[in-house]
């Protein structure tokens, strides 16, 4: 079956330095991937995706390359402000077949000044 | 445009009470889905629902019952609340896009969520 596997957290970094949140999936064909990102009190939001290999996604100084030789997903950004503390979650849906979103379990991330 | 609306953002419950959780989007999409976030454990899919009037099991249905009588709205009913039925809830609802390679792929839109507190 599909499963999505992430690095697990709490992870905690001071303002201006560089993120890296690993994620790894198992899926048939060419999946989409993901990643979410849920604000303390709020929903779920999408933060970034790419639809097939070597696709880069990118939004808010966040980037993520779909590689299909390791099947990595992996979340980074250059320069993390305190207002990116958040909990961020690797998703996919696989090509064929249902539209079911699976989750890894999320990446608790906190930034100190 | 207001995307996914679900409703009420909190609700306190007493063990075996039902209430139901309101949600709908108006973005005409056809899919509609109510997951559950419980800590550590990510999200997962309770029920969702293709298209207007068919609903489909997720991964943990029991305890719950849908409803979808229009493509707008996707109602989740917990049939007797229980202290184990405190996770946060999320609807949401997906399009399908086609890339440049004419494949199709959906992108899924979420809700702010509903907290439920269950005494």
């Amino acid at each position: 079956g599909n499963s999505v596997t992430q690095m697990e957290g709490p992870v905690t970094l001071s303002e201006e330095a560089f993120l890296t949140i690993n994620c790894t999936y198992t899926a048939t064909g060419y999946p989409s991937l993901f990643w979410y990102v849920q604000y303390p009190g709020e929903g779920l939001q999408l933060l970034l995706k790419a639809t097939k290999a070597d696709d880069k996604g990118s939004n808010k100084g966040f980037e993520a390359t779909y590689r299909k030789e390791t099947t990595s997903f992996h979340l980074e950004k250059g320069s993390v402000q305190v207002s990116d503390s958040a909990v961020y979650f690797c998703a996919l849906i696989p090509f064929f077949g249902n539209e079911k979103l699976t989750f890894g379990t999320g990446t608790r991330l906190t930034i100190i000044p | 445009n207001a995307g996914v609306t679900q409703t009420p953002k909190f609700q306190v419950l007493k063990t075996g009470q039902s209430m139901t959780l309101q949600c709908a989007q108006d973005m005409n999409h056809n899919s509609m889905y109510w997951y559950r976030q419980d800590p550590g454990m990510g999200l997962r899919l309770i029920y969702y629902s293709a298209s207007e009037g068919t609903t489909d099991k997720g991964e943990v249905p029991n305890g719950y019952n849908v409803s979808r009588l229009n493509k707008r709205e996707f109602s989740l009913r917990l049939e007797s609340a229980a202290p184990s039925q405190t996770p946060v809830y999320f609807c949401a609802s997906s399009e399908i896009e086609v890339d440049r390679g004419n494949r199709e792929r959906n992108t899924i839109y979420f809700g702010e969520g509903s907290w439920l507190t269950v005494v």
